[in-house]
Formats: structure tokens, sequence, C-alpha cells
């Protein structure tokens, strides 16, 4: 266990359903991340928090909707998804948000029917 | 932007033989080059990683080498294990939180 929780570990939704992703880190790390990884492509940053506030998003759609209530929780608030959005979204934790090294938890495996 | 290129995408050996898998890289201003293992259901974890001012580093059966001049970086995998196959990332960074992924080499080792 590397200290990174996610739930649900696979979610089936349709393009018009509204889900969350939960990630919870018990390391007491202050930078939290999401990262998307299809099949065949690199993994792809989506959002970076440091100590609660955003600071990296890299130009992801709107439909996907980042919170971050404090250090330890992180969600992912999903809504009209396409079917090209399935993948494995990443969670992963650092001490700080530059240079450290990432934990990542289970991900969840998500399809977009 | 950054880009990664990682080869091969896919990596047979028998027990106890040696692997590599290449990196490039296309950014100079990159320093820090982590790689990740990741094992079936689970997410990437860190097994070793390297800094732009060295060259070579090493941990047990795990080294990691840097050409900075040629932009690429490898690892070397000796003696290698079963429980050694995975699925291996490379990445490059030159900021600490972006970080640029391979495509993955998928590893297996053949008892």
């Amino acid at each position: 266990e590397t200290g990174v929780t996610q739930t649900p570990r696979h979610l089936v939704m349709g393009m018009t359903n509204k889900k969350s992703l939960k990630c919870e880190q018990h390391l007491g790390h202050n930078a939290m991340y999401w990262y998307k990884q299809s099949a065949k492509k690199p993994l792809e940053l989506m959002f970076v928090y440091n100590f609660k506030e955003q600071t990296e998003n890299n130009s992801v759609p709107s439909r996907f909707s980042p919170e971050c209530p404090n250090s330890s929780h992180l969600f992912l608030h999903l809504h009209t998804l396409q079917p090209e959005d399935s993948a494995l979204y990443l969670c992963a934790s650092s001490l700080g948000d530059r240079g450290y090294e990432q934990f990542f938890g289970p991900g969840t495996r998500l399809t977009v029917l | 932007g950054e880009n990664v290129e990682q080869h091969p995408s896919t990596l047979s050996v028998q027990e106890g033989d040696s692997a590599v898998i290449k990196c490039t890289y296309s950014d100079s201003a990159s320093n820090y080059f982590p790689w990740y293992k990741q094992e079936l259901g689970k997410g990437p974890q860190l097994i070793i990683d390297i800094r732009s001012n060295v060259g070579e580093k090493k941990d047990q059966r795990i080294a990691v080498t840097l050409n900075k001049t040629a932009k690429h970086f490898s690892l070397h995998i000796t003696e290698t294990q079963p429980e050694d196959s995975a699925v291996y990332f490379c990445a490059a960074s030159k900021t600490g939180n972006q970080f640029y992924f391979g495509t993955g080499t998928s590893l297996t080792v053949i008892p």
C-alpha cells in the first residue's frame, strides 16, 4: 500500500450522468495530482493542487471539475463525459509540488457508455 | 513542450538475464528523470530516479544512466526475476511538478 487510496475502483457511467472520484492520502503530503492513463498513451497530468490551491490545469475540458477541500482529500467531479474519456484515473500525492517523489493510488477504472 | 519517447514497448527476457529500457527527451532543460514500475491493478511506483548532475545511479539490481548531451537515459535491470514483470515508465521534468511520461514498456520475465 502506498498510503493513497481511491474510490471507487471501477465506475461505469452514461454520458448524461454526474459522478465523483475520491482520493485520500494518509502520508501528510501537501500536494495532490490527478492523472489520466489511457492505453498506449503516456500518463497525462490533469491537475495539481498544493496546500489546497490549484497550481496547474493542463487544458482539461470543463466536464472534469476538481475539488481539494484539504491537503488530504482530492475529488474529481465528472459530468456529461464522452466515451473517449474512458480511462484509468490516477491520483498521486507528494510532500511538495516541486521535485518530490509522487506516490500513486491504484486508480479508478472509468468506462463511459 | 517536452516529448519523451520510450523503447521498446514490449520486452521479454529469460530469468537471470538483463533488461534495458531506453528513453529520449527533447527539452534540454529537463533535469529530473524518474522511473516507475506499474503492476497489474496498481498505480505506478517510483523505483529509481536521477538528476541531471549525475551520470549514473545504482540501487541493488537496478541502475539508471543519463547522457545529457544525447538527451537519453536508460533503465538497467540485472539478474531479472519473475516479480520484475510489470510495465515500466520513464519520465522527465524540469519544474518538479510537471512530469512528461513515456508510453511504457511491458516487461515479461520468463521463468
